[in-house]
């Protein structure tokens, strides 16, 4: 049971450039999050799944695109990447109830990106 | 706006030493409150939860509290060790349906042999 499983662990980009963040699960969560986290700042989310083929925006989504094609994947998308997009990106799931919460959030180890 | 403080933002102290943490909140609908581990370099790992009814929950030389009536907690750690050292998040969750979570700037700790 490997949890929540991230690749690349660091990676720089040149701007303009575009990459894929892989993201993969093997506890049947039913949902999933991308976040990214900057220096002296707390994590903030840049979309979340509630399951395969549903996707949404949270609070930081401008220059990223998520899709949710199987309950285990959920890559990240950057697309022209810039300098502003430097940080560090974590994935992570849940198993969510409306009337009981979340249970078993559970973070990868996080990608490094630089964009120069 | 939902916010979560967290203080100090840096603590050194010695090894085999107590500490304690601050996080104040402003998340309402209150869902739960949880503590982070991040180690340098690594996501962040959950050290507990707690929900509206919980004042305290510990976790071996971790204990937490809260007081749901101030919007405060705290994080305590008995006889640190230098395996302690690693920023300390506080995550509020807000029951909106899809619950949202607020995480705070972290308080970095550094345990000193």
């Amino acid at each position: 049971n490997a949890g929540v499983t991230q690749t690349p662990k660091f990676r720089i980009l040149k701007i303009g450039q575009s990459m894929t963040l892989q993201c993969t699960q093997d506890m049947n969560h039913n949902y999933m999050y991308w976040y990214r986290q900057d220096p002296g700042m707390g994590l903030k989310l840049i979309y979340y799944s509630v399951g395969a083929g549903i996707t949404d925006k949270g609070e930081v989504p401008n220059g990223y695109n998520v899709s949710r094609s199987t309950t285990e994947d959920f890559p990240l998308r950057l697309e022209l990447a810039a300098p502003s997009q430097t940080s560090v990106y974590f994935c992570a799931s849940s198993y969510e109830t409306y009337r009981t919460g979340i249970h078993g959030y559970t973070f990868g180890s996080g990608t490094r990106l630089t964009v120069v | 706006k939902n916010q979560v403080e967290q203080s100090p933002q840096s603590l050194i102290i010695l090894e085999g030493k107590n500490c304690t943490l601050q996080c104040n909140y402003t998340v309402s609908p209150f869902s739960n409150l949880r503590w982070y581990k991040q180690d340098t370099g690594r996501g962040p790992v959950s050290l507990t939860i707690m929900t509206f009814s919980e004042n305290t929950k510990s976790n071996g030389r971790y204990t937490a509290t809260l007081d749901a009536d101030t919007k405060q907690s705290s994080l305590h750690i008995t006889a640190s060790q230098l395996s302690d050292s690693a920023s300390y998040i506080c995550v509020v969750s807000a029951n909106t349906g899809f619950q949202k979570l607020v995480f705070g700037t972290g308080t970095r700790l550094l345990v000193s042999p």
